[in-house]
């Protein structure tokens, strides 16, 4: 069964701090995605990567940074936690192509106070 | 550039009675559809997927879709609504130029006993 796992279902945070949410698939795809979630606006994608060590901007990058150092593994940071970031975030994966879905983690609920 | 739109933010039906989720996309090719559901506090999960086989595509619990090339639409139905089917659900369509996902904004779909 196909597995993307995030290592935090729930974080509280101060303002300020440095947050790192992790993210593991184990189907050995090519592309990983961060997204943030918040109710009425879908899903608004933070940053992609394609391959280890590249990545890409999304559509809202301001405040986050990524790394991807192995191919299994991509990890968001937050490198100084503002409350306008308290949101849901969802990792998935995909291979390459038109035709892929994605599969996703069960998600981050983050809350910055 | 490329859109989805739910058309809906909510629907709410009787349990036992039919379902329609509207989702309307713009695409300048032939378009790969996606829906994906997330049920509260759970991850997304693929409903269906079009990707220009058959127009009828059939789902995962009931649920199945019709791509209309002439009305630029692929909604969601399914004939007699369950409890279990209370979810939000997405109608998401795959990029064009880099086969990066689009999402539409959500329906929230409310079951009435």
């Amino acid at each position: 069964d196909v597995k993307v796992t995030q290592s935090s279902r729930y974080l509280v945070k101060r303002t300020g701090e440095k947050v790192f949410l992790e993210c593991v698939q184990d189907m050995d795809h090519e592309n990983m995605f961060w997204y943030r979630q918040d109710p009425g606006l879908g899903l608004r994608l933070i940053y992609f990567s394609y391959d280890v060590k590249m990545k890409e901007k999304g559509d809202i990058p301001e405040g986050y940074s990524v790394s991807r150092e192995k191919k299994e593994r991509f990890s968001l940071i937050l490198e100084s936690a503002s409350t306008n970031q308290t949101s849901m975030y969802l990792c998935a994966s995909r291979w390459t192509g038109r035709n892929t879905e994605a599969f996703f983690g069960q998600g981050t609920r983050l809350t910055v106070v | 550039a490329q859109s989805v739109t739910q058309l809906d933010s909510h629907v709410s039906v009787s349990e036992g009675t039919p379902v329609l989720l509207r989702c309307n996309y713009s695409s300048s090719y032939s378009p790969s559809l996606f829906w994906y559901v997330q049920h509260p506090n759970k991850g997304l999960q693929l409903l269906l997927k079009y990707t220009s086989a058959a127009t009828l595509v059939k789902g995962i619990n009931g649920f199945e879709a019709e791509f209309k090339k002439s009305e630029t639409s692929f909604h969601l139905t399914k004939p007699s609504a369950h409890m279990s089917d209370a979810a939000e659900y997405f109608c998401v369509v795959s990029k064009d130029s880099n086969y990066q996902l689009i999402w539409g904004a959500g329906t929230k779909l409310i079951i009435k006993p």
